[in-house]
């Protein structure tokens, strides 16, 4: 049982250069999540999203764009890296009203 | 939007000491309740949760948390810490009725010293 996982795990980039961090889930969960884990602001929204096709904005959606054109896929892109977005970047998922289930992170650097 | 606050940013405790770390959050309705784990380097994990019922929520490793709503709190307890319990802790908040968020405080960091 996979889970839900992320790709990659550790991403070093340069700023102006697009990323995409990758989201994967094998439940079949309706509901996925982006967060980013920043020291001293805990875990913070970015996107989500309710089903295919349905995204909607977090807390902190500046800077990133996603899309979730198959249920089990949930990718995050960053357009033009800044240095603010370094941070570690976890995936969520889980069903309506239930539980929700993280990913192992991914820890991006931006030069 | 809903807030959640925990007071204790770090908390050092040695072994065999009770713990008990503070939860609490803005919304007057309907919640579901959770309580994470974060251990060194690795993912957020649950360690348990409320939706109804009995305040008195018992989850993985020995560990509570009780609801009291007429203070907004769900306060996460263990009478004895070992030193495998040293990680970071996340309250998190949903109010179901309302949106599909999940709301997270800023952590506990918890050290126990062997």
């Amino acid at each position: 049982d996979a889970g839900i996982t992320q790709s990659p795990r550790y991403k070093i980039t340069e700023t102006g250069r697009q990323v995409t961090l990758m989201c994967h889930q094998t439940w079949s969960h309706s509901y996925m999540f982006w967060y980013r884990q920043d020291l001293g602001h805990g875990l913070r929204l970015i996107y989500y999203s309710a089903a295919a096709d349905i995204t909607d904005k977090g807390e902190v959606p500046d800077g990133y764009v996603v899309s979730r054109s198959k249920t089990e896929n949930f990718p995050l892109t960053l357009e033009s890296a800044t240095r603010s977005q370094t941070s570690v970047y976890f995936c969520a998922s889980r069903l309506r009203g239930e539980t929700q289930y993280f990913g192992p992170g991914t820890r991006l650097l931006v030069l | 939007a809903q807030s959640v606050s925990q007071h204790n940013h770090h908390v050092i405790l040695s072994e065999a000491a009770s713990l008990e770390l503070g939860c609490n959050y803005s919304y007057g309705g309907t919640v579901n309740l959770f309580w994470y784990v974060q251990y060194p380097g690795q993912h957020l994990q649950l360690l348990l949760k409320y939706f109804s019922g009995d305040p008195l929520v018992k989850g993985i490793k020995g560990f509570e948390a009780e609801f009291i709503k007429s203070k907004f709190s769900f306060n996460l307890r263990k009478p004895s810490v070992q030193w495998s319990d040293t990680a970071e802790y996340f309250c998190a908040v949903n109010a179901p009725n309302t949106g599909n968020q999940f709301y997270f405080g800023t952590g506990t960091s918890l050290t126990v010293i062997p």
